[in-house]
């Protein structure tokens, strides 16, 4: 079983609706969880971290996370062409040195 | 945010020489920086921990004699591949945290070095 597991997509949406990303990861002792986005050739970048169950927003997205079932989600809402890129879950487990580790990313379409 | 910067950002080198990698933290100080791999289409991989003034921590399977890792400074960590051989070519990222935002504080990606061994 991987550490962390995305499916690859790709995810097509169109343009303005909403975007599920999903993520679920095997180590229970994981603290927080980071969603990044990475443009094709580029390095990722940070879009949302959340370390506690619930709902976090900030902006179009919303991070989701449910520490019982092992289970971080993002939303994107209002989705626009730009959206159209890589999105990586990464988990921080303390107990690994607080290492990233991330999932293989899910591929994201926002269609005109 | 706080800029971590990678030089080169693309390098082509012969089968059999040595490749360094220069990741800065530009504007705050990691004790801690990590080099990723990527290759096409996968996710990243971390390759090491690189620890400021004491040797890195390498991932199962990176071999650390081929891939060199020096902390030199709180700001300053380089990777060196070294023999390298068209398999080793990749994207290789380094990562920091700023050592005042603690443990679990934001990790920040340098841009990327691509690597293409002939």
């Amino acid at each position: 079983q991987k550490e962390v597991e995305q499916n690859s997509g790709p995810l097509s949406v169109p343009e303005g609706a909403i975007a599920s990303l999903n993520c679920t990861y095997s180590d229970r002792g994981s603290q927080s969880f980071f969603w990044y986005r990475q443009y094709s050739g580029k390095s990722p970048e940070l879009i949302m971290f959340i370390y506690s169950n619930g709902d976090k927003e900030d902006g179009r997205f919303t991070a989701q996370l449910n520490k019982a079932s092992q289970y971080v989600s993002l939303l994107i809402r209002d989705s626009q062409p730009s959206d159209s890129a890589t999105y990586l879950c990464a988990v921080n487990n303390r107990g690994g040195g607080n290492k990233l580790t991330f999932g293989t990313g899910t591929q994201l379409k926002v269609e005109l | 945010g706080a800029v971590v910067s990678q030089h080169p950002s693309w390098v082509i080198c012969k089968s059999g020489t040595s490749v360094k990698i220069e990741c800065r933290s530009l504007d705050f100080q990691a004790t801690t920086m990590f080099w990723y791999r990527q290759f096409p289409k996968q996710s990243l991989m971390l390759m090491a921990t690189s620890n400021e003034g004491s040797k890195a921590t390498y991932e199962q399977g990176v071999e650390k004699d081929k891939f060199l890792i020096n902390h030199a400074s709180l700001t300053l960590s380089t990777l060196t591949v070294t023999s390298a051989h068209p398999e080793d070519s990749s994207f290789y990222i380094c990562s920091a945290r700023d050592l005042a935002s603690g443990s679990t504080g934001e990790l920040f990606f340098g841009e990327g070095s691509r690597l293409t061994v002939l």
